[in-house]
């Protein structure tokens, strides 16, 4: 089956540390998101890709990078230099331009130790 | 900027009972609006969605309709089910359907209860 998958469901981080949430798609999608969902406040953008080798900062990006080396593939990191990285992390793809259906990953929980 | 505005929850609500969920927005030029579902501890997932004013989008009977006189995607439900309760956000597309990068506005979702 085609989908989205988010590894690992439960992540922790010790101080200074960074980590990395993986995010694969076999749907063939070219454009891919990370978003950050923290209680009540909904969904915020870290950061975006439409195409491989190119992204573009988010509404939130401070303190994480990513990578786009192949399609399927979407990493992001969350560094040390993101000083409340406590949240449940959500990976999207969308078809690309013109296809704005956004389908979602099941989710990384990140906790810090 | 564009934005979306949703009623706060939690909304409980007897089995039956019928459901309304407000959505409002803010938005330049002619958006598509999306209503998500996200169940405890899962990732969300497309529950309905309309590309133009008037349309209606409905799935699993739920239903919203894209008003853009009162700039609202209000979702309903004529009688709810405890399978029914989640969190429910409303989205508009960032830009004209088409547009370059396809990014979703996301409201701050309405937790839905259901009890038998």
């Amino acid at each position: 089956d085609g989908g989205i998958t988010q590894s690992p469901k439960y992540l922790f981080r010790k101080e200074g540390q960074n980590v990395t949430l993986s995010c694969e798609q076999n749907l063939n999608h070219d454009a891919m998101y990370w978003y950050r969902q923290d209680p009540g406040q909904g969904l915020r953008l870290i950061y975006y890709s439409q195409i491989v080798n190119d992204f573009q900062k988010g509404d939130i990006a401070e303190g994480y990078s990513v990578s786009r080396e192949k399609k399927e593939s979407f990493p992001l990191t969350v560094t040390s230099a993101q000083k409340n990285p406590t949240a449940f992390y959500l990976c999207a793809s969308t078809g690309g331009r013109g296809f704005n259906i956004q389908y979602f990953g099941a989710g990384t929980r990140l906790s810090v130790l | 900027g564009n934005s979306v505005t949703q009623m706060e929850g939690p909304v409980t609500l007897s089995e039956e009972a019928f459901l309304t969920i407000n959505c409002t927005y803010t938005a330049t030029g002619y958006p598509s609006l999306f209503w998500y579902v996200q169940y405890p501890g899962e990732g969300l997932q497309l529950l309905l969605k309309a590309t133009k004013a008037d349309d209606k989008g409905s799935n699993k009977g739920f239903e919203a309709t894209y008003r853009k006189e009162t700039t609202s995607f209000h979702l309903e439900k004529g009688s709810v089910q405890v399978s029914d309760s989640a969190v429910y956000f409303c989205a508009l597309s960032d830009g004209d359907y088409g547009g370059a990068t396809n990014k979703l506005i996301f409201g701050t979702g309405t937790l839905l209860a259901v009890q038998p």
